[in-house]
């Protein structure tokens, strides 16, 4: 069955230090998502991609956070400086809008720790 | 998106079904109701989704009443592998619309 790849799985780094994070969703599917899950709490969406096209970053704290996907295929979520705060888990999911919908598929995440 | 309200946790005994239970009485005539579990440490995982007939699948049934105001997702035999967070969420497919998820429902199967 095909997966959302992400990487790294943890990620431990020191506050004012970047960190970035790695998504390589289904191959086909046009439709990317970032969330960001802090314990206790339901993933929030971050930013959507339709191809290599920024569709909602509404929720993308830009003073910070960036995020790309330059050839429509994998992106990158990139945080700089890191801020105790946004010790979470980061998840990648895609989706397809072509034939029956299933909604989105989620990698595993990456969880970051800020200290 | 409509909104969508979970009980915080249940508990149920290993082999019994569970019944988990949404309200989404805002809900409009082109959203669906999709559900996801999300397993300790991992991604959300789709489940099962519907408009407004009763699905089934290997997973999952979906039952949805026919004012669509609530539905109540069932594993019919429960083991311990299915204690997650299960969220209820309610989505448009159009282009514009996008996964919210609230805070769900916390299950425990127990022995």
């Amino acid at each position: 069955e095909a997966e959302v790849a992400q990487s790294p799985r943890y990620k431990i780094t020191e506050k004012s230090q970047a960190v970035a994070f790695w998504c390589d969703p289904i191959s086909g599917h046009a439709t990317l998502y970032w969330y960001r899950q802090i314990l206790g709490q339901g993933p929030e969406l971050l930013v959507q991609f339709q191809d290599e096209s920024v569709v909602d970053d509404s929720q993308l704290p830009k003073d910070r956070f960036s995020a790309e996907r330059l050839k429509g295929v994998d992106s990158t979520l990139k945080i700089q400086p890191a801020e105790l705060g946004d010790s979470a888990m980061y998840l990648c999911a895609s989706s397809s809008r072509t034939g029956v919908n299933y909604g989105y598929t989620f990698g595993s995440g990456t969880r970051l720790t800020v200290v | 998106d409509a909104k969508t309200t979970q009980p915080p946790s249940m508990d149920c005994a290993e082999g019994r079904a569970a019944n988990l239970p949404c309200n989404h009485s805002t809900i409009s005539g082109n959203e669906y109701v999709y559900w996801y579990r999300q397993i300790h440490s991992q991604g959300p995982q789709y489940i099962i989704h519907g408009l407004k007939n009763n699905e089934t699948n290997e997973m999952a049934s979906l039952i949805i009443t026919e004012d669509r105001k609530s539905s109540t997702l069932i594993l019919p035999h429960a083991t311990l592998r299915d204690t997650a967070v299960y969220y209820c969420i309610v989505f448009n497919t159009g282009t514009a619309s996008k996964l919210t998820f609230g805070t769900g429902t916390r299950l425990q199967v127990t022995l």
